[in-house]
């Protein structure tokens, strides 16, 4: 089945950095945009960055621009996103989603994993 | 950045009753909006996109309409499942960025 998983989240101080990763499965992984969304406890979801299936349209939000780098592997059929000068404010589960309409609306969401920034 | 907006905060129903929550973008967004229903402890789930188009597999109860920079989501009948937190989404095409309303809780009574 259509399915993404998540890895990489954890404890961090501030000021460190993690990597995501992100594996999907049960779909043509290339054929489809990929975002990562985070969303702290009880607050809306954010989308932080975005990465079409063609990589020539990329974005990030401003409160992760320049500390954040979404990547793509198509042959490992998995997204990543490089987190670095992490602050409290970036303490939120992070989900990586399918775009399949390429026009920025999510249908399949990964499980999400926690990144908690705190000394 | 576009800011959305939705109304109410929160909405206690009974089950069969018909349910309208409102989004308001603060500039258009033509007709790039969709909306989300998130329970508690689960991951968000798609319902409609390019504002009026209902995603896989949900329910025909669930409707979308409006553009520019009014939007509504109603729920024909109000379902025991339904209680969750629905949220708005819009998406820019270049740069591409999308934001997120706050949130309207249902609630049944």
């Amino acid at each position: 089945q259509v399915q993404l998983v998540e890895s990489g989240g954890g404890l961090v101080k501030p000021g460190g950095s993690l990597r995501l990763s992100c594996e999907s499965s049960g779909f043509v992984f290339s054929d489809s945009s990929m975002g990562w969304i985070r969303q702290a406890p009880g607050k809306r979801p954010e989308l932080i960055s975005y990465l079409s299936r063609s990589l020539t349209s990329i974005s990030y939000a401003d409160s992760v621009q320049g500390r954040f780098t979404i990547s793509r592997d198509n042959a490992q059929n998995s997204l990543y996103l490089e987190m670095n000068s992490l602050t409290a404010e970036d303490t939120a589960l992070y989900y990586c989603a399918r775009d399949v309409t390429t026009r920025g609306f999510f249908d399949v969401w990964g499980q999400g994993t926690l990144v908690t920034v705190s000394s | 950045e576009v800011v959305m907006t939705q109304s109410p905060a929160t909405l206690s129903v009974s089950p069969g009753e018909r349910v309208t929550l409102s989004c308001r973008a603060s500039q258009s967004v033509s007709n790039n909006l969709a909306w989300y229903q998130q329970k508690p402890g689960q991951v968000p789930r798609l319902l409609i996109y390019s504002a009026s188009t209902r995603a896989a597999g949900i329910p025909a109860r669930f409707s979308g309409s409006g553009s520019g920079t009014e939007f509504t989501l109603t729920i024909s009948s109000l379902q025991s499942e339904d209680s969750a937190i629905y949220y708005c989404q819009q998406f820019n095409n270049w740069p591409p960025r999308g934001t997120f309303g706050q949130g309207t809780k249902v609630e049944i009574k």
